[in-house]
């Protein structure tokens, strides 16, 4: 259980497109979901945490009208990157984050699953 | 506020010696703590996490790590070391106090080498 998918895995674009990233939670309800970039031989960077129903609050730093985050659903969260820059190029992870339990068979709240990532190169 | 670090940006050990990682965190309000594994180009997996009780939390892979109040510490060790535990780990902190948005906050990150 607590399976979360990202699509693509990974994608190629041309300087000035936009690109839009999938993270779907498979066998749960997400009702938050978070969006990471990840720099090569570095840590997790929170962008932005997504709550089902409501707009996504981002972090400092991160430009909300660059990186649109949208969750229509409790399976399904999205990041688009818009006018992508080669600077934008990394590897994005969407994790998600089920109803705080007590005790029911759902994912514990207090644990986030990650997807396997998409790798973004912008040319 | 809540922060992480972990001491040794990169360990190498040989194969079925001991792997210990080491985490210490600071936290103002009681936390939940977690090691997730990162394999190259892929996500994160969780190996183990802290919540309440017992403090000795086993994972998976033949992992467990003990969360040490007075120490601020959740060190992450392993018997004997396996050529697929080779990987990046990262432990992590989050707020016990589910309202607050239970935000993960990341150590740097730690690079486990095995040797033949």
């Amino acid at each position: 259980g607590a399976v979360v998918s990202q699509h693509p895995s990974w994608v190629i674009c041309k300087s000035g497109t936009s690109v839009k990233i999938e993270c779907r939670s498979l066998d749960f309800q997400a009702t938050t979901m978070f969006w990471y970039r990840q720099f090569p031989k570095q840590s997790l960077m929170l962008m932005a945490t997504s709550n089902e129903g409501s707009k996504a609050t981002y972090e400092q730093g991160v430009e909300k009208d660059k990186f649109l985050i949208n969750h229509a659903s409790l399976t399904l969260s999205t990041l688009t990157v818009t006018s992508a820059h080669p600077e934008d190029s990394s590897f994005y992870i969407c994790s998600a984050r089920g109803r705080s339990d007590r005790g029911t068979i759902a994912p514990r709240g207090d644990t986030q699953y990650f997807g396997p990532g998409t790798r973004l190169t912008v040319l | 506020a809540q922060s992480v670090t972990q001491l040794g940006s990169h360990v190498s050990v040989s194969e079925g010696a001991l792997v210990l990682l080491r985490c210490n965190y600071s936290s103002s309000v009681p936390p939940y703590l977690f090691w997730y594994v990162q394999y190259p180009n892929q996500g994160l997996q969780l190996l183990l996490k802290y919540t309440t009780g017992a403090t000795l939390v086993k994972g998976i892979n033949g992992f467990e790590a003990e969360f040490k109040k007075s120490e601020t510490s959740f060190h992450l060790t392993k018997p004997s070391a396996h050529m697929s535990d080779a990987a990046e780990y990262f432990c992590a902190v989050s707020p016990m106090i589910y309202n607050q948005g239970g935000k993960l906050i990341f150590g740097q990150g730690t690079e486990l080498s095995v040797k033949p």
